[in-house]
């Protein structure tokens, strides 16, 4: 594998499940993202960890909640999600907090 | 308040004619200017980097440039497979660190 790698890459789920995102990146970067894109809108930052601490939280509600164990791995937990929350969720890593490298995403429909 | 615009929203072009795309910002302290490319349901692909007024960056059809206040992506004779979605991203200085603000993104249609 190289590059940043996400699964699943397509998820469906009911509002009352709990389902989660999971971001693998081989680019020995320090610091790793959450993004939200929903049609026709800039990117949306939701979390960065830099050396596996978070560093920001942009007012992002508690029904998603960020993991990260190690520099290499990030996870993004989903509990009791609402339709407007269907998006693409992209992860990225960067060295550094420079230019960022993206995985594929997981298209999220939340039903 | 720190913004980045891109413009225009959408452009199509015929193969082989050239033009630009814009990103104008308002951030205070620049620390560096992104260009990506976005196929549809894949994630952005880094192009370019840009950290000063007056550098210029090239790959193959493309050329990155920056001013104060604005960058843009020459396309030079484009070909149907330049067809994506072009994101501006622009790192700005904040208290304690860094942030990255992305604009809404330009998408680009070739026709053969």
């Amino acid at each position: 594998e190289t590059g940043v790698t996400q699964t699943p890459r397509h998820l469906v789920m009911g509002m009352t499940n709990k389902k989660s995102l999971k971001c693998e990146q081989h680019l020995g970067h320090n610091a790793m993202y959450w993004y939200k894109q929903s049609a026709k809108k800039p990117l949306e930052l939701m979390f960065v960890y830099n050396f596996k601490e978070q560093t920001e939280n942009n007012s992002v509600p508690s029904r998603f909640s960020p993991e990260c164990p190690n520099s290499s791995h990030l996870f993004l937990h989903l509990h009791t999600l609402q339709p407007e929350d269907s998006a693409l969720y992209l992860c990225a890593s960067s060295q550094d907090r420079g230019e960022q490298f993206f995985g594929p995403g997981t298209r999220l429909t939340v039903l | 308040e720190d913004q980045v615009t891109q413009s225009p929203e959408a452009l199509r072009l015929q193969e082989g004619e050239s033009s630009s795309l814009n990103c104008s910002y308002t951030v205070s302290g620049l620390r560096g200017l992104f260009w990506y490319r976005q196929d549809p349901g894949k994630g952005p692909e880094f192009l370019f980097t840009l950290y000063s007024a007056g550098e210029e960056k090239e790959k193959e059809r493309l050329k990155a440039t920056l001013t104060k206040k604005e960058s843009f992506l020459h396309i030079t004779a484009p070909k149907p497979e330049d067809s994506a979605t072009y994101l501006c991203a622009v790192q700005a200085r904040e208290a304690g660190g860094f942030k990255t603000i992305f604009g809404a993104g330009t998408r680009l249609f070739v026709k053969a």
